[in-house]
């Protein structure tokens, strides 16, 4: 069972650069989110979709963007890299029933990023 | 404002003694609560949660976890530890915002375990 997998596990970006951090479920859940989780401060959510061609921004969306063109798949791109970026990111999917918020959220292995 | 308050960053604990860890939240609405482990290096790992009914909710590993409306509390039990559940726990409020489903997490208790 595969769940969330997401990939790279670890990178190491120099400012300025860009890259996009892969997400991908296998349980055909509807809602997938991307979080950053730092120190002190818990996980907070970046950018969140509810199905393909849809999403919308989280508590901390500024520097990120998202697509969701298949269920499966929901990448977070970093368009230029900036040291405040420095995180552990992590994906997280569940089902959607009736759009409340009482389904857990299953969650990938996270990927630690580091901007020089 | 939704919110979640975790108010004991760091916890130790001897190897076999009870645990209690403290959630406190804000939510506006009758709140859906979980609480979440994190080993190291890993993801996270919902323990328990309460939806409604029972206050009193049974997780996996042991733990449980009791919800007072009163207080706006929702603390994880364990009555006695063992080494392996040193790591990271996570208190959320499951949130609606725009009807869509959100968790709000608070800042986390390390939990460290002696043997």
């Amino acid at each position: 069972n595969a769940g969330v997998t997401q990939t790279p596990k670890f990178q190491v970006l120099k400012t300025g650069q860009s890259m996009t951090l892969q997400c991908a479920q296998d349980m055909n859940h509807e809602y997938m989110s991307w979080y950053r989780q730092d120190p002190g401060m818990g996980l907070r959510l970046i950018h969140y979709s509810v199905g393909a061609g849809i999403t919308d921004q989280g508590e901390v969306p500024n520097g990120y963007n998202v697509s969701r063109s298949t269920t499966e798949d929901f990448p977070l791109r970093l368009l230029s890299a900036a040291p405040s970026q420095t995180s552990v990111y992590f994906c997280a999917s569940s089902s959607l029933r009736q759009g409340v918020s009482n389904q857990p959220q299953h969650f990938g292995d996270g990927t630690r990023l580091s901007i020089l | 404002a939704q919110s979640v308050t975790q108010p004991d960053i760091h916890i130790t604990v001897s190897e076999g003694a009870s645990l209690e860890l403290r959630c406190n939240y804000s939510y506006g609405a009758t709140p859906y609560l979980f609480w979440y482990v994190q080993s190291p290096g890993q993801g996270l790992q919902l323990l328990l949660k309460y939806f409604s009914g029972d206050t009193l909710v049974q997780g996996i590993k042991g733990f449980e976890a009791e919800f007072k409306r009163s207080q706006s509390s929702f603390n994880l039990r364990k009555p006695s530890v063992h080494w392996s559940d040193a790591a990271e726990y996570f208190c959320a409020v499951g949130a609606n915002s725009g009807g869509y489903n959100k968790l709000i997490f608070g800042a986390g208790t390390r939990l460290a375990v002696h043997p």
